[in-house]
C-alpha cells in the first residue's frame, strides 16, 4: 500500500542535544510538509517542500532545519531541544494541490 | 490569531443519531476545506472537501456545507456510528498556495452506542 511512514514513532531526546526525525513517502507526491502539534492544539505548518524548493514559515524558529535528499524522504532536524520543543511531529505530502496524506507521527519527549 | 476555529472541542453523541461538527474560519482569501479525521496514535486521514465555489459536497455518510457569507462551515455525519468516533480537523488552504493547510484545533466526537 502506498503510504507515509515516519520513524521513530517515539522519540525521547535530552534537553539541547540534536535530533532527526524521519519521513518517507511510496506516494511519489511533490510536496512534503512538516507540521507541529502540541496536545489539543491545531497542526502547525513548520515547512515544505515543493521538490527540492523549499518554504519555511515565517514563524519557524530557526531551532528547526529540514532536508529532502530525494523525492521518497524528508528529514526534521531540531538542532537544540527545548522543553517547548516536545509535541506531536507530522509528515504529510500532496500532489501540487488536494489533500494531504499524513503519517502517523513521531512523538518527540524532551528530558 | 486564528484564522481557523473550532469551538466546540468535544461532541457526544447517540449512535444513528447526526452529527454536526462546525467550524469557522476568518481570512476570505480560503478557498478549499477539507475535514480530516485523526485516531489516537495515527496521522490524520482526510475525509471529504469542499471549494469554494460549492455549498455542498456529499459523500456517503459525510456531508459538508460552506456558507462563504458567514465564513462557516459545517461537517454533517449520518447516521453516526461508534467507529465515528474520534478527533475532526477543519482545513483551510489560501487560493493559490500550493497545497497549504491552515487547521483549526479539532473536535473531539465521541458516539455512543
Amino acid at each position: 500500500d502506498a503510504m507515509v511512514i515516519q520513524n521513530p514513532r517515539y522519540q525521547v531526546t535530552q534537553f539541547g542535544k540534536p535530533v532527526t526525525l524521519s519521513c518517507s513517502q511510496t506516494l511519489n507526491h511533490n510536496v512534503m510538509y512538516w507540521y507541529q502539534q502540541k496536545s489539543s492544539q491545531a497542526p502547525k505548518l513548520l515547512f515544505h517542500y515543493y521538490d527540492k524548493d523549499f518554504n519555511n514559515e515565517a514563524d519557524t524558529p530557526d531551532n528547526f532545519q529540514s532536508r529532502r535528499p530525494n523525492t521518497s524522504f524528508c528529514f526534521l532536524d531540531i538542532r537544540s531541544p527545548g522543553l517547548g520543543d516536545a509535541a506531536m511531529y507530522l509528515c504529510a505530502t500532496s500532489r501540487l494541490t488536494g489533500e494531504q496524506f499524513f503519517g502517523p507521527g513521531t512523538r518527540l519527549t524532551v528530558l | 490569531d486564528q484564522q481557523v476555529k473550532q469551538n466546540s472541542p468535544s461532541l457526544s453523541v447517540q449512535e444513528g443519531r447526526i452529527s454536526i461538527l462546525n467550524c469557522d474560519y476568518t481570512n476570505s482569501m480560503f478557498d478549499y476545506f477539507l475535514w480530516y479525521k485523526k485516531y489516537p496514535a495515527e496521522g490524520p486521514t482526510f475525509l471529504i472537501s469542499i471549494s469554494s465555489i460549492k455549498d455542498k459536497n456529499e459523500d456517503g455518510r459525510f456531508t459538508v456545507f460552506l456558507n462563504k457569507s458567514a465564513k462557516h462551515l459545517s461537517l454533517h455525519i449520518v447516521p453516526s456510528q461508534p467507529g465515528d468516533s474520534a478527533v475532526y480537523f477543519c482545513a483551510a488552504s489560501p487560493s493559490g498556495n500550493t497545497g497549504k493547510l491552515i487547521f483549526g484545533q479539532g473536535t473531539t466526537l465521541q458516539v455512543k452506542p
